[in-house]
C-alpha cells in the first residue's frame, strides 16, 4: 500500500498527558500537511512542510502543539498537557508540490 | 463571511438516482481550485474530483462530475447511479491563489444517506 498511513489510529487518554501521533505520507510527495477535524465540521488546518522545513503554523497551533518532520520523510505531530477539547481527529495530507492532497485515515484522540 | 457553503446539512436518495450536492465559494482570487472529498464512516478523506478556476470543461471522475458555473461561484458535485457505498459524508473545498501552499478551506459538509 503506498497511500498515507497514520499511527495510531485511535488514542484514549487523559487530561494531562502527552500524546504522539506518525503520519508517513506517499513516498514521493515532498508536501506534508496536519488538519485537525471536530466532529460535525470540515477538516482545520494546523501546520505544513515543505520537506522537512515547516513553512506554516495555524493560530489554532497552540504553544501546546508541535509538529516536526525531521527527515523529510515521516511527520510527527506532539501535544502536551492535553485538555478536553483537543479531542478531535488528526489528519495527515502529502502532496506533490502544489498536486492534490492525499489524506490518512485519521488519529481519532479522546481526552477523558 | 463563509468561504464555502454547503447548504444541505443532510440527504437522503433512492439507490440509483443521479444525487447533486451543492456547493457555493466566495473569493476575489482569479485563480483558484475547488475540490470535493468523500469522508465514510471510518474516517479517511477520500479524493473525487478537482476542478481548476481555468478549465474550460467541467471536470469529471467516473460517476463523479463537477457542475461549475464561475460566474455563480458554484460547484456542485453530481454523482450518477447512486450506490449504497456513496453513503459517507461529502465535503466542498477551496484553494486560494495556485502558488499558495495546501492550506484548503472546507465547507461543513453534507451527509449522503442511499436507501436501498
Amino acid at each position: 500500500d503506498t497511500g498515507v498511513s497514520q499511527d495510531p489510529r485511535h488514542k484514549i487518554t487523559k487530561r494531562g498527558q502527552n500524546v504522539t501521533f506518525r503520519c508517513d505520507p506517499i513516498s514521493e510527495h515532498n508536501r506534508l500537511y496536519w488538519y485537525r477535524q471536530t466532529l460535525g465540521q470540515g477538516p482545520e488546518f494546523l501546520t505544513y512542510f515543505q520537506n522537512e522545513a515547516q513553512l506554516e503554523k495555524s493560530r489554532l497551533l497552540s504553544d501546546r502543539f508541535s509538529a516536526e518532520r525531521p527527515k523529510g520523510s515521516f511527520s510527527t505531530l506532539e501535544i502536551q498537557r492535553t485538555e478536553q477539547g483537543d479531542s478531535a481527529m488528526y489528519l495527515c495530507a502529502s502532496s506533490l508540490d502544489q498536486g492534490t492532497g492525499y489524506f490518512g485515515p485519521g488519529t481519532r484522540l479522546t481526552v477523558t | 463571511a463563509q468561504k464555502i457553503t454547503q447548504t444541505q446539512p443532510g440527504m437522503f436518495v433512492q439507490e440509483k438516482e443521479a444525487v447533486t450536492l451543492d456547493c457555493t465559494y466566495d473569493t476575489s482570487d482569479q485563480s483558484y481550485g475547488l475540490f470535493w472529498y468523500k469522508q465514510p464512516s471510518s474516517g479517511e478523506m477520500i479524493f473525487l474530483i478537482y476542478q481548476g478556476s481555468y478549465d474550460e470543461q467541467n471536470a469529471t471522475e467516473g460517476r463523479y462530475s463537477l457542475n461549475f458555473q464561475k460566474a455563480r461561484k458554484s460547484a456542485n458535485l453530481v454523482i450518477s447511479a447512486s450506490q449504497l457505498g456513496d453513503s459517507a459524508m461529502y465535503f466542498c473545498a477551496m484553494r486560494e491563489a495556485m502558488d499558495s501552499n495546501y492550506q484548503l478551506i472546507w465547507g461543513a459538509g453534507t451527509k449522503l444517506i442511499i436507501k436501498p
